[in-house]
């Protein structure tokens, strides 16, 4: 089973109008964070905002926000006033076991956005 | 301050090659991971190095290995190339300190292909 869906594969945005990205996610560990990052046609991976599985509040980072439903497994990441530069792939990932060794994030197939002027 | 880096940005090898990436972290961080991101997915885990020590391994065979240097840098090397090879690495640091939040932070990655 995909630890990580992501059931959009591409999507357009107006300029200055906000977008949601849908991201659901599978796990039986009650420990666990979920990340998105940005992914420019450069190809470096950005951190754009983290939201940890005790977390009682959605997490935000300026024109970002996470739309967190735990019990639904769902972490949607909401981008407000699209910019231009906001074109490129998204990623959600996840890690489980937070206090557990190692680090390995599990990523989704990613959303890609094309911000229209 | 730097962010992580990574040598060389591009490499052509053929089959039945070895290749050797390497990648510097953020000073300060004692973590390194590897992914390996074929073209129209998501990246994939191989390898994490926290103080020199091998912490994780994702689900690739033996030919890929990888070690981490006193000063935290770290290389992959990959054996006997095949054309499925063929992707973009990438390369994240972190303080993997143990804290709730411990954000990975990729480096600009290596393209990769095997002819």
């Amino acid at each position: 089973a995909q630890k990580i869906t992501q059931t959009q594969p591409g999507m357009f945005v107006q300029e200055k109008e906000a977008v949601t990205l849908d991201c659901t996610y599978d796990t039986s560990d009650p420990s666990y964070g979920l990340f998105w990052y940005k992914q420019p046609s450069s190809g470096e991976m950005i951190f754009l905002i983290y939201q940890g599985s005790y977390d009682q509040q959605n997490a935000t980072e300026g024109r970002y926000s996470l739309n967190f439903q735990k019990a639904r497994k769902s972490a949607n990441l909401v981008i407000s006033a699209s910019q231009l530069g906001d074109s490129a792939m998204y990623f959600c990932a996840m890690r489980e076991g937070v206090k557990a060794a190692g680090n390995k994030l599990t990523f989704g197939g990613g959303t890609r956005v094309l911000v229209k002027p | 301050d730097a962010g992580v880096t990574q040598s060389p940005t591009h490499l052509i090898k053929t089959r039945g090659q070895q290749v050797t990436l390497r990648c510097s972290p953020i000073s300060g961080h004692k973590s390194v991971s590897w992914y390996q991101q074929v073209l129209g997915q998501g990246p994939q885990f191989i390898f994490q190095y926290y103080e020199k020590e091998e912490r994780g391994r994702g689900n690739f065979p033996d030919r890929f290995s990888a070690r981490q240097f006193p000063n935290y840098s770290s290389e992959l090397n990959v054996n006997a190339l095949l054309l499925g090879d063929s992707a973009l690495y990438l390369c994240a640091s972190s303080t993997h300190s143990g804290r709730a939040i411990d954000t990975q932070y990729f480096g600009p990655g290596t393209r990769l292909t095997v002819l």
